[in-house]
């Protein structure tokens, strides 16, 4: 099935440093997200890209949807201790039909530690 | 405006027994999706219901099932209870309207099978 390859696994950063993770696929996908999942709570929605080439940000974040639409980054810059979770990147292949708009695959993660 | 609302947060059970995890979504949103969420095997895609009908679902034994009621609000329910149903249960809505529309995630329901 699809599959998302996000890197880097872990990071560790010192407070005020800028971070930048990824995700690729070997399929196209028409949606890109970016979630953030704080420990005993659901992923929360940092941003959602739904066009090649799209360049988006919200706030400290900023996130763009690969030409080729096989791939993702999504950069945080001035990292705050706030900032520490799993971040998750998730796509809707290309491939799922116009009714699938609930079915995501998701990347395995990105575990972010701030110290201050 | 309230987000999603799962209930109950946290469940333990024994292997065999079944349980059943409700979502009440955004007002207004009309998909609910449900997600298992494991150490292992990271987010994984269970099923997604729009106006009380199944529109997708992923690749899980029969033992998980789920339906939506009139109002959008959901269950899932797992059969005959094993270990490795231990996990985070998520579930999301969105608006299900061609365009944009993200899912929205609730907290979960940690399920503990012993």
């Amino acid at each position: 099935g699809q599959q998302l390859n996000q890197s880097p696994q872990s990071m560790f950063i010192q407070e005020g440093e800028d971070v930048s993770m990824n995700c690729t696929s070997s399929s196209i996908f028409n949606t890109w997200l970016w979630y953030k999942q704080d420990p005993g709570e659901g992923p929360v929605l940092l941003i959602a890209l739904y066009k090649a080439g799209e360049l988006t940000s919200n706030g400290r974040l900023t996130a763009q949807f690969g030409i080729t639409r096989k791939d993702s980054f999504l950069n945080i810059s001035a990292s705050i201790p706030s900032d520490v979770g799993i971040y998750f990147c998730a796509g809707q292949p290309a491939n799922a039909g116009g009714t699938s708009y609930g079915k995501l695959t998701f990347g395995q993660g990105t575990i972010l530690t701030v110290h201050p | 405006k309230a987000g999603v609302t799962q209930t109950p947060r946290y469940l333990i059970k024994t292997r065999g027994q079944q349980v059943t995890l409700s979502c009440s979504p955004i007002s207004g949103h009309r998909s609910v999706s449900w997600y298992q969420q494991t150490p292992g095997q990271g987010l994984q895609f269970l099923f997604e219901y729009f106006s009380e009908t199944q529109r997708n679902k992923g690749n899980f034994p029969g033992r998980f099932s789920g339906r939506q009621f009139s109002n959008s609000r959901s269950e899932m329910n797992v059969s005959t209870l094993e270990l490795g149903d231990s996990a985070l249960y998520l579930c999301a809505s969105s608006l299900s309207r061609r365009g944009h529309s993200p899912l929205h995630f609730g907290n979960g329901t940690r399920l503990t099978v012993t």
